[in-house]
Formats: C-alpha cells, structure tokens, sequence
C-alpha cells in the first residue's frame, strides 16, 4: 500500500469550475498535511495545510481533512487557466519528512 | 520574500564523476532537507539536518550521498561517484522548526543529468 495516494489524473475542468482534487494516507498517526502546486521542471510550491479535521478556506483554496478516513481534499474555486499544474499531497513525517503523492495533473480550459 | 537559492540550475556530468550541489537556506531558517525528484516520478525524501548533523535520511540516501554546512550559509549536497540512475532534480528546502504546522520552503531546484 503505497504511503500517500492520489489520482494521477489528468482532471479536466472548464474555467470557472470547481476543481476537487483528492487524496488518502496509510499512516493513521500522521497529524500534518499539505497541498502543494508544481508546474511543469518547477519546484514544489505551497498551497495549503491543514491540521485539524475539518474545512480550512484560503483565497479560493479550501483544504478538507477527514483523519478517520484518512483523507484529504483540495477544492479549487472558480479554475482558472493558470491553475493548470500538477498538484502534490504531503503528509509529514518525523523531522519535518514530507510523503508526496505522486500528484494529480489537473488542466482547466477555458 | 525570502528564498531558497540553488547552484547550479542545470548540471551535466559523466558517470562515476563526483558532482556537488549548492543551497542557501532562508537566512533564519534552523532545519535543512535535500529532496529529489526523477523525471516524471514523485517528489522523494533524502536527508534532514540539523545542528550540523544528518537529522534522519532515506534508504536512497547511501553512501555515495554526504551533505555539509561548510559555512553560516551554504548547505551542500555532494554525490561522490554519479550513477546513470542519480539523473533527477534536485530540491533544497528548510525550515525554521520542526514542529508540525512549520512548513518547508522549497528552492528552484538543480537538475543532474548523468551521462
């Protein structure tokens, strides 16, 4: 089982749309985790993080944990274009050791 | 904003060549990681330091791996003897703690190809 999950995708979205971008984790002990956005030969930046369950909202980002399911999501509100990019789930470890998904590519078209 | 810097952004080098990637760290910033990431793959867990001393590293990171803080502000990644398996990007990050909302910065990145 692999230790974080995702959707490889691509996810398809038209401009304006909600993205919804999903994620699960094997280590039912882990407490943090977050949403970073790659483009294409760019480095890992962040989105989002989340810690407790629930909704936290930022911008037009809104991060959702369920750590009874071991599930976290990524709503993306009204996709633009430039949202198009691979978006990375993290889970952290001991020592600050970030578990990354493989990512789910997502394109918005307008 | 502060950053995370890597040198150099692009490096090329033959197999069983010794290659040494640079970083400098947000300037407050405590804690430092190496990832990498082969092309097309996820993005994968080296090595943390702290205090001048490996924190915690990955099976990936064998002995052909060695970081250093040669200096108050460059944190380095050397690669004693490349193997064609070793071609990746590269990514420094750090961190100002540890604690479990501090969040990791990550640099550009230093793409390796090995020849």
């Amino acid at each position: 089982q692999k230790e974080v999950e995702q959707n490889s995708g691509p996810l398809s979205v038209p401009e304006g749309a909600i993205a919804s971008l999903n994620c699960t984790y094997s280590d039912r002990g882990s407490q943090s985790f977050f949403w970073y956005r790659q483009y294409s030969g760019k480095s890992p930046e962040l989105i989002m993080s989340i810690y407790s369950n629930g909704d936290k909202e930022d911008g037009r980002f809104t991060a959702q944990l369920n750590k009874a399911s071991q599930y976290v999501s990524l709503l993306i509100r009204d996709s633009q274009p430039s949202d198009s990019a691979t978006y990375l789930c993290a889970v952290k470890r001991s020592y600050n050791k970030l578990i990354f998904g493989a990512g789910t590519r997502l394109a918005v078209h307008p | 904003e502060p950053e995370v810097t890597q040198t150099p952004s692009h490096q090329v080098t033959q197999m069983g060549q010794e290659v040494i990637l640079r970083c400098v760290p947000i300037s407050n910033h405590l804690y430092f990681y190496w990832y990498r990431q082969i092309l097309g793959q996820k993005v994968e867990f080296l090595v943390s330091f702290y205090n001048n001393e490996i924190s915690e590293k990955s099976e990936i990171f064998d002995d052909q791996f060695s970081v250093e803080r040669p200096d108050g502000s460059n944190f380095t990644l050397k690669i004693r003897s490349t193997k064609l398996e070793d071609s990746a990007m590269y990514f420094c990050a750090s961190s100002e703690s540890m604690d479990g909302a501090n969040v990791l910065t990550f640099g550009a990145g230093s793409r390796l190809t090995v020849l």
